[in-house]
């Protein structure tokens, strides 16, 4: 089976500050490694994927995320946060064997202070 | 062109009712869900499926059915509606179910009272 942790339940930040946001997954098969972004009121949107080759991602919105392996690890940065950043972010792993499982981490309220 | 959507958007019933929720997309996909967001923002799968088949049913109150009429279209209904429904409702779908992202519907919102 498969899971997804995210450490920090709530994560306060000043504008222009870097930041980032962890995830840990752990797996017994190779999996696909996902970043979503959840503004208020809103559906999930993409910010980044990570499928396979080099292990730095860049998304949208300046964001990146690097894969680790060794230490099951995909991680979400942004050397320099906005305020239009403010928004509950997940990470999300798929098993690249089996179909249609997909499953989220329990997400991190990221608040950018003025 | 709303790539993924649902309806309704907002829905408030009394406990006791049955409703339903539609979700279609135009992406052309084969593989669609259904997720819970609870109030902790947390995201539970429900239902996914495949061309209309069912592959995925995780742990749901059988008060919950999905149906699948073709394989853009995949509905939620949910009867005897309890206080413990209330929730957003997303859908998604996914070209390919291995490796594929999702794509979201902008939620439906449910509150029982």
């Amino acid at each position: 089976a498969q899971s997804v942790t995210q450490l920090d339940s709530q994560v306060p930040v000043f504008e222009e500050a870097p930041v980032e946001l962890r995830c840990n997954y752990s797996s017994s098969v190779s999996v696909y490694l996902f970043w979503y972004v959840q503004y208020p009121n809103q559906g999930l949107q993409l910010l980044l994927k990570y499928l396979s080759g080099s292990t730095l991602v860049k998304g949208i919105n300046g964001f990146e995320a690097e894969f680790n392996k060794s230490q099951t690890s995909f991680h979400l940065r942004k050397p320099s946060v906005h305020i239009s950043d403010t928004a509950e972010y997940f990470c999300a792993v798929t098993p690249g064997n089996t179909g249609n499982q997909f499953y989220f981490g329990t997400g991190t309220s990221l608040t950018v202070i003025p | 062109d709303t790539a993924v959507s649902q309806t309704p958007k907002y829905l408030v019933t009394q406990m006791g009712n049955d409703k339903s929720i539609k979700c279609e997309q135009n992406l052309g996909h084969d593989t669609m869900y259904w997720y819970k967001q609870d109030s902790k923002k947390f995201l539970k799968i429900m239902f996914s499926y495949n061309n209309k088949e069912l592959i995925i049913n995780e742990t749901v109150p059988n008060r919950f059915s999905p149906k699948s009429p073709d394989k853009a279209h995949l509905n939620l209904h949910i009867n005897s509606l309890e206080l413990g429904d209330s929730a957003v409702y997303f859908c998604a779908s996914r070209l390919d179910p291995s490796t594929g992202e999702l794509f979201f519907g902008e939620g439906s919102r449910l509150t029982v009272l």
